[in-house]
């Protein structure tokens, strides 16, 4: 079986800062995602990507940017972070994106101070 | 505008009960439908999914969903819950073809001994 691995755990950063976020998996899965969980707001997709090298936005990509150089990386960048944001950020990856059966990583956790 | 809505944020029960988890959907045509589990602290796990054919799905540990077209809905059920079942359900969506799923809010899941 594969995993996916996100890193760090945790982050701390502060207002304005730039923080970036990283996702490994070793599925050798074409799709991968990033999707940003609040409490009682369910899963909200930032960004996507079917293949190496490209992008898709998903509905709350404003503020993010990502990038996919490798097969099986995929980071997520928060550009400028706003002050007392708190939120997980759950990286996940798929065969494609019709197969419906993603495979999440353990998560990011966010504050900013 | 295609969504996936839970109506019950929480729901409790007794080991041994059994437990039903709501989900409905608005989607045009083909649908991809599927539940997974988010245990405390992790990333969220496939449990089941339904694209056509049976209407009742089998997943794992004993969790079970039944497609409904006339009443849009996709609920999960599980006869005899154990206290490991503790954990928050997110029911999700998609069309073939599509750009990834969409989750709903989530149900969190609270066994009692």
């Amino acid at each position: 079986g594969g995993i996916i691995t996100q890193t760090p755990k945790f982050l701390i950063g502060q207002e304005g800062q730039k923080l970036t976020l990283k996702c490994q998996q070793n599925f050798n899965h074409d799709t991968m995602y990033w999707y940003r969980q609040d409490s009682g707001k369910g899963l909200r997709l930032i960004y996507y990507s079917i293949t190496e090298n490209d992008l898709q936005k998903g509905d709350l990509s404003e503020g993010y940017d990502a990038s996919r150089e490798k097969k099986s990386s995929f980071s997520l960048t928060v550009t400028s972070a706003q002050k007392n944001e708190m939120a997980v950020f759950l990286c996940a990856s798929s065969h494609d994106t019709s197969q419906n059966t993603l495979y999440f990583g353990a998560g990011t956790r966010l504050s900013v101070l | 505008t295609q969504t996936v809505s839970q109506s019950d944020a929480h729901v409790t029960v007794f080991e041994g009960d059994s437990v039903e988890l709501r989900c409905n959907y608005s989607y045009g045509g083909s649908i991809y439908l599927s539940w997974y589990i988010q245990h405390h602290g992790r990333g969220l796990q496939f449990l089941l999914k339904y694209y056509s054919g049976n209407p009742v799905v089998q997943g794992v540990n004993g969790f079970e969903a039944e497609f409904s077209k006339s009443d849009s809905s996709f609920h999960l059920r599980k006869a005899s819950v154990h206290w490991s079942d503790s954990a928050v359900y997110f029911c999700a969506a998609s069309s073939p073809g599509g750009r990834a799923l969409i989750f709903g809010t989530g149900t969190t899941v609270s066994v009692s001994p």
